[in-house]
Parts: structure tokens; C-alpha cells; sequence
């Protein structure tokens, strides 16, 4: 079946470093690929996604390349903002487009 | 505004006493859908609907009711909650699929005794 594997947190970083959420997933034929984020007590937003292999879907400094050799979606920033603590979600819609499959999460706490 | 609605937000209810949790949205969007979200267990889908009367089971359908009988509403239907339900609920909307953006509501946190 369809699965989304993505590193367990918490992560804290510094101001500034290098952020890698890494994302793994399980599906049949093509699916796309999604970033979503959860700021506190608020709904989920999404960030980026990526519908085809190769592609890369990139947002407000975010980056993610889909990599199906790898079954990979990787989330990457440069610099990262204490603005940017939140939860990150990985996910996939299946090839049918209609179901939607979420990954466990990733809490990131950045400090000042 | 473009906006997803849910109603109510907190929710304290007893084991079997039926309950409804109603979600709106005002973008004109057709697909719908609702979630769960548990500790360690990420988001998980309940329901989605790909349009009017059309209705769908997601990944964890058991104890829940949905209907879809007009485009901007899709309440989520609990005939007998039990605690094993206990939860933040989430529905969201997206123009045709959800490989187009979905939009989020603020969620409600459900428990039951």
C-alpha cells in the first residue's frame, strides 16, 4: 500500500543553520508529493510539492527534489528562521488523486 | 475571506451519545476531506469526497459517517463515539483533488469519556 516514512523529531536548530527533514515513501505508479506545515494551534498550510519525478517544488526558501530512483522527498532550507519552528508534514496523493496519505510528522525548534 | 470552517472547535462528549461535526467551506471547491491527527501517527484520512453525492472511505473509515448533499458542506458523523475516537479532527478542501492545494480548517479536538 501507499506509506510516507519521514524522520522522527524533535529537531532544534540554530538560527540559521541548515535544515534536512528527510521523507521516504511507498506507493504504486506515480504519485505527487507534498510539504505541508502546521504553525501552533493552527490548520495545516502547504508549503511545496512536486507531481513528477525530477521535479522540484520550492517555497519561502524551502526546497524539495522528487527523486524516484531514491523514493525520496527531502525538505531543505539554507538558513533557517525561528519563524520557521512548526511541524512538518510529508506527504503523497496516490495515482489516482483521490487519496492522500500523511507521514508522522517532524517538530522543528529554532532558536535565536 | 476564503476560508474552511469547523464547528465547534472543542468538543468533551460521553461513550454512544451520537455527535456531528460540521465543516464549510466558501472557495467553490470540489473535493473534501477529513483527517485525524494523533500523536506519532501524523494526519490520517477518514473520508473524502470527490464531489456532490460522492463519497469515498479513506484509510481509517470505521466509526465515522459522512455526507455530501450540497457542494460547500461535509459533516462528519459519529452515530456511537467511543474513546478510541478521542482526537484533533481536520477537514480540508481543494478546487478539483487533493494534488491541488488543500486548504485546512482550524481543526477540532474531540474527547470522549
Amino acid at each position: 500500500g501507499n506509506s510516507v516514512t519521514q524522520m522522527e523529531g524533535p529537531v532544534t536548530l540554530s538560527e540559521e543553520a541548515f535544515l534536512t527533514i528527510n521523507c521516504t515513501y511507498t506507493a504504486t505508479g506515480y504519485p505527487s508529493l507534498f510539504w505541508y506545515v502546521q504553525y501552533p494551534g493552527e490548520g495545516l498550510q502547504l508549503l511545496l510539492k512536486a507531481t513528477k519525478a525530477d521535479d522540484k517544488g520550492s517555497n519561502k526558501g524551502f526546497e524539495a527534489t522528487y527523486r524516484k530512483e531514491t523514493t525520496s522527498f527531502h525538505l531543505e532550507k539554507g538558513s533557517v528562521q525561528v519563524s520557521d519552528s512548526a511541524v512538518y508534514f510529508c506527504a503523497l496523493s496516490d495515482q489516482s488523486g483521490n487519496q492522500f496519505y500523511f507521514g508522522t510528522g517532524t517538530s522543528l525548534t529554532v532558536i535565536p | 475571506e476564503a476560508q474552511v470552517t469547523q464547528n465547534p472547535r472543542y468538543l468533551i462528549t460521553v461513550t454512544g451519545k451520537k455527535l456531528t461535526v460540521t465543516c464549510s467551506q466558501n472557495m467553490n471547491h470540489e473535493y473534501m476531506s477529513w483527517y485525524r491527527q494523533d500523536p506519532g501517527l501524523g494526519l490520517r484520512q477518514i473520508y473524502y469526497s470527490m464531489n456532490v453525492e460522492v463519497t469515498d472511505k479513506g484509510d481509517v473509515p470505521e466509526g465515522y459517517k459522512v455526507s455530501r448533499k450540497e457542494k460547500r458542506n461535509f459533516p462528519l458523523i459519529l452515530e456511537s463515539p467511543s474513546p478510541n475516537q478521542t482526537s484533533l479532527y481536520f477537514c480540508a478542501s481543494s478546487l478539483n483533488h487533493p494534488i491541488d492545494t488543500q486548504y485546512f480548517g482550524p481543526g477540532t479536538r474531540l474527547t470522549v469519556l
